[in-house]
C-alpha cells in the first residue's frame, strides 16, 4: 500500500494568483496522475506526471494553466496558474506502482478563488 | 477504457446487501473491471477488480457474468459507513499503470 500526503488541505486564494499543491508518496512509485474535481461532479484527469520528462496532459487542460514538475520517484508539483473563480475545485494527486493492483489518492487539496 | 454504465444513485437499508450494477458491454478480453468509492471529502478507495472469475475480499464481492457485458458488486452487510459514490472502471490490462478514467459513478446511500 501507499499513503500520499497532499498540501495544503484547502486554501483560499485571490483570482490571478497561482498555488502550487504538493503530492508525497511514502514509497516509489512509476505514475503520478493529478485530477479535478469540480463540486458534485466527478473526478477528470488533468495530467500524467512523468518523471524526468514533460508531464502529459488531457484534452482541454494545457501546461501554461498546469504546469508539473515530477523530480523523483516520490513527489509531484501541480501549479494552478492565473486563477479564476471557474478554478474552484478539488484538485487530487494519484499514484501507482509497477504492477500494482490498485491505485491510490490523495486526500485532495480544496481550492477557492476569490 | 471500456465505456461503463452505472445508475445514478441508489439507496439501501443498513444490515442489508447492497448489490450497484455496471454495465460494460464494449469491454474486451483482456480488460479487467475495477471498483473504487469516493467517501465524502476523500479521496478515492480502491475496492475490489476481476477478469472473467467472481471475487471476493473484506470489502466485497465482484460478480461478473460469463459474457462479461456487465458486472455486480455487493456489499454484504451494508454499513452507514458504506454511503459514497462507487466508481465502476475498466481500463486496459496491456499496461496496468494506465490512467483511470472515471466515469459518473453510483451515489449509494445507506439508510438507518
Amino acid at each position: 500500500s501507499a499513503v500520499i500526503s497532499q498540501k495544503p488541505s484547502r486554501d483560499i486564494c485571490q483570482r490571478g494568483t497561482s498555488l502550487t499543491i504538493q503530492c508525497q508518496v511514502d514509497s516509489q512509485v512509476t505514475m503520478m496522475f493529478w485530477y479535478r474535481q469540480q463540486p458534485g461532479q466527478s473526478l477528470t484527469l488533468i495530467a500524467t506526471a512523468n518523471q524526468g520528462s514533460e508531464a502529459t496532459y488531457e484534452s482541454g487542460f494545457v501546461i501554461d494553466k498546469f504546469p508539473i514538475s515530477r523530480p523523483n520517484l516520490t513527489f509531484s508539483t501541480l501549479t494552478v496558474s492565473n486563477m479564476s473563480p471557474e478554478d474552484s475545485s478539488i484538485y487530487l494527486c494519484s499514484a501507482q506502482g509497477a504492477g500494482w493492483t490498485e491505485a491510490f489518492f490523495g486526500q485532495g487539496t480544496r481550492l477557492t478563488v476569490v | 477504457d471500456a465505456k461503463t454504465t452505472q445508475p445514478t444513485s441508489m439507496d439501501c437499508a443498513e444490515g442489508r446487501a447492497a448489490n450497484l450494477p455496471c454495465n460494460h458491454s464494449t469491454i474486451s478480453g483482456n480488460e479487467y473491471v475495477y471498483w473504487y468509492r469516493q467517501i465524502h471529502s476523500q479521496g478515492p478507495q480502491y475496492i475490489i477488480h476481476g477478469l472473467k472469475n467472481n471475487e471476493t475480499n473484506e470489502m466485497a464481492s465482484l460478480i461478473i457474468t460469463e459474457d462479461r457485458k456487465s458486472s455486480t458488486l455487493i456489499l454484504p452487510h451494508a454499513t452507514l459507513r458504506d454511503t459514497a459514490v462507487y466508481y465502476c472502471i475498466a481500463p486496459p490490462l496491456r499496461n496496468r499503470d494506465d490512467k483511470i478514467i472515471f466515469g459518473k459513478g453510483t451515489r449509494l446511500h445507506i439508510l438507518p
